[in-house]
């Protein structure tokens, strides 16, 4: 499956460090997600772009900071990360922003580990 | 805020034998997706239902939603190996589409 890719597929940083996640989605779909997977937890859902256009923020630290340039880029800025920020980070498209109307197509996912 | 349960969270069935696992809202639901994560994968999507009392089946994966709209289940008939996975229902409200995903149900199969 291509339709949503991820990269870096892996990731170790440092808690001083800055780095990006990159999401690209290649179904033409309006919406895009950023999802954290931490163990023994629920899908936590980060933030949500529609159009290019920012619609929901889930009180996520500012630590955290996503940029949409188009409908089919979706970037995760990290600086000054805490150990706990340790996970797998999915990104993930669907056709509109109503997420529950339409299914969500999700990417591989970033395994990010702070040390 | 809403909130989304399974249970059971793990599960270990023996090869040929049946796997149901149960979904739970504090909410009325507009409607209900179902995911599987296979190990080290990402979620898929399964399958979605909309009404009340609603059931779909797919081979060997039956899902239904309640006559209430506020529970769901994925259940499967004789699991195979590739069966083994999580399974994520996710829910959303209406007049608010956000997608609240359940704490998922691990299912490890034993050959």
């Amino acid at each position: 499956e291509t339709g949503v890719t991820q990269t870096p597929r892996h990731l170790v940083m440092g808690m001083t460090n800055k780095k990006s996640l990159k999401c690209e989605q290649h179904l033409g779909h309006n919406a895009m997600y950023w999802y954290k997977q931490s163990a023994k937890k629920p899908l936590e859902l980060m933030f949500v772009y529609s159009l290019e256009e920012r619609v929901e923020n889930n009180s996520v630290p500012s630590r955290f900071s996503p940029e949409c340039p188009n409908s089919s880029h979706l970037f995760l800025h990290l600086h000054t990360l805490q150990p706990e920020d340790s996970a797998l980070y999915l990104c993930a498209s669907s056709q509109d922003v109503r997420q529950g109307t339409y299914e969500q197509y999700f990417g591989p996912g970033t395994r990010l580990t702070v040390t | 805020g809403q909130q989304v349960m399974q249970i059971p969270q793990y599960q270990h069935v023996q090869e040929g034998e049946d796997f149901t696992t149960y979904c739970n809202s504090s909410t009325t639901l507009s409607n209900i997706q179902w995911y599987k994560q296979r190990p080290g994968g990402h979620p898929v999507f399964l399958i979605q239902l909309v009404k009340s009392g609603e059931v779909k089946k797919q081979k060997r994966l039956t899902f239904q939603f309640g006559e209430a709209k506020k529970n769901s289940s994925l259940h499967i008939t004789a699991t195979q190996t590739t069966d083994v996975g999580t399974y994520f229902c996710a829910g959303s409200n209406f007049g608010n589409e956000k997608l609240t995903f359940g704490t998922g149900t691990r299912l490890t199969i034993i050959p």
